[in-house]
């Protein structure tokens, strides 16, 4: 049972656009920066949005991201197959005095 | 760049011990922070803790505690992960994955490792 609360899985249709949400507590998301990491079949997770909403050198802005009180959301636009990973929202839990993650979602291009 | 590079998979009965690295380069090891972070066949992300590599005082998460041991090289810039008397249930990819943290917050994780898978099978 993960702290943060993401969908088991998503899909969408090539080009098309698609939401991930993740909902947390004021303890973790209501009061810390949110960051999003990609992972890619077989792969080491990468950073994809930090600081809620920023972007790290390189990464495409068909990736975006939001908050809003407890919760958060990734936005992934102009869908490619090669989007198709799993995708987890983390970030510090001030009670806990831990990181944490989402469960993960597994996003598919039909 | 800034690269983390792991050491390879390990195959290991129930009882024995591992020790995965962390090799960093590209940075000045000593200002950023290295994290754990274990990864169980099909599921999701847990932190484990990390280290000070200023300092070299470790920290470890709920469930981490114990058989987990984080230490240093800070003449190879290289972090390493122990684990001791394993249990099947050990089985999993573990990353390291660099984070700074100022007094008041911290930056993500950023890069991770490439992940070292630890199979525990007798």
């Amino acid at each position: 049972q993960s702290v943060l609360t993401q969908p088991p899985s998503v899909s969408a249709a090539p080009g098309q656009k698609v939401t991930i949400s993740c909902s947390g507590s004021s303890s973790n998301i209501g009061n810390n920066y949110i960051s999003w990491y990609q992972q890619l079949p077989g792969t080491a997770p990468k950073l994809l949005i930090y600081d809620n909403n920023k972007r790290p050198s390189g990464i495409p802005d068909r990736f975006s991201g939001s908050k809003s009180g407890t919760s958060a959301t990734l936005g992934i636009t102009g869908l490619q197959t090669g989007d198709e990973a799993d995708y987890y929202c983390g970030t510090w839990d001030s009670s806990l005095s831990a990181e944490v993650f989402g469960g993960g979602t597994k996003l598919t291009v039909l | 760049q800034v690269q983390l590079v792991q050491s390879g998979s390990e195959l290991k009965k129930p009882g024995a011990s591992v020790k995965v690295s962390c090799k960093a380069s590209g940075y000045t090891f000593s200002t950023y922070a290295m994290n754990w972070v274990r990864q169980a066949p099909g599921q999701g992300l847990e932190w484990m803790g990390w280290i000070n590599t200023n300092s070299g005082n470790p920290t470890y998460a709920q469930g981490f505690t114990g058989r987990f041991v984080f230490s240093l090289d800070t003449s190879v810039s290289t972090a390493y992960l122990q684990i001791s008397s394993l249990k099947a249930e050990d089985t999993a990819v573990y990353y390291c994955a660099r984070r700074y943290c100022s007094s008041s917050s911290c930056s993500p994780f950023d890069p991770w490792g490439q992940g070292t898978l630890v199979t525990v099978s007798s």
